[in-house]
């Protein structure tokens, strides 16, 4: 069935680090892929998507390039902030099973001044 | 518009009791999904609604049960609850069949059984 494997955290930066998550998927045909956010006490939020192979999803300085070649979907942000702490879902959309989602365990990153 | 709403936010219960969530999904949205979030286990697929119909289903006991009205509202009934069923349980919608839609999630109801 399809997966998502994404790295292990706590990732702890200092502000203004570069930030790379790894996310890799394991799917048939061509799945649409998704990072979301989780802030403390709350629900997952949409960060970006991409729905085919090269596109890049962007948003709030974050990027993601669907690379079908490697089944990734990286993210990564070149300058993070404070409040970028929180929990990182990458997840992907299958094209089979009624469009199911399926999530990573999840990475959660933590910046500090 | 407005988002996903879910009520309650909180809920105690003890254990055999039983407890229904409700969501409330983005208006126009058709597909209701649920989940389960804990620390130890992340974030679980319960089941998934689509105009009235279960269509998808994680790996949990009958005691979890799930229902859609006409109006997309959904709610998830937990019976004989047990204190491994604390958790926040997330409700998301999204637009329709496609592959492209994006789930927007709730800000969840956190559950505590004692």
């Amino acid at each position: 069935g399809d997966s998502v494997t994404q790295m292990e955290g706590p990732v702890t930066l200092s502000e203004e680090a570069f930030l790379t998550i790894n996310c890799t998927y394991t799917a048939t045909g061509y799945p649409s892929l998704f990072w979301y956010v989780q802030y403390p006490g709350e629900g997952l939020q949409l960060l970006l998507k991409a729905t085919k192979a090269d596109d890049k999803g962007s948003n709030k300085g974050f990027e993601a390039t669907y690379r079908k070649e490697t089944t990734s979907f990286h993210l990564e942000k070149g300058s993070v902030q404070v409040s970028d702490s929180a929990v990182y879902f990458c997840a992907l959309r299958s094209t089979d099973s009624w469009g199911k989602f399926q999530f990573g365990a999840g990475t959660q990153v933590v910046v500090t001044p | 518009k407005a988002g996903v709403t879910q009520t309650p936010r909180y809920l105690i219960k003890t254990r055999g009791q039983q407890v229904t969530l409700s969501c409330s999904p983005i208006s126009g949205h058709r597909s209701v999904s649920w989940y389960q979030q804990t620390p130890g286990q992340g974030l679980q697929f319960l089941f998934e609604y689509f105009s009235e119909t279960q269509r998808n289903k994680g790996n949990f006991p009958g005691r979890f049960s799930g229902r859609q009205f006409s109006n997309s509202r959904s709610e998830m009934n937990v019976s004989t609850l047990e204190l491994g069923d604390s958790a926040l349980y997330l409700c998301a919608s999204s637009l329709a069949d496609s592959r492209q839609e994006t789930q927007y999630f709730g800000p969840g109801t956190r559950l505590l059984v004692l």
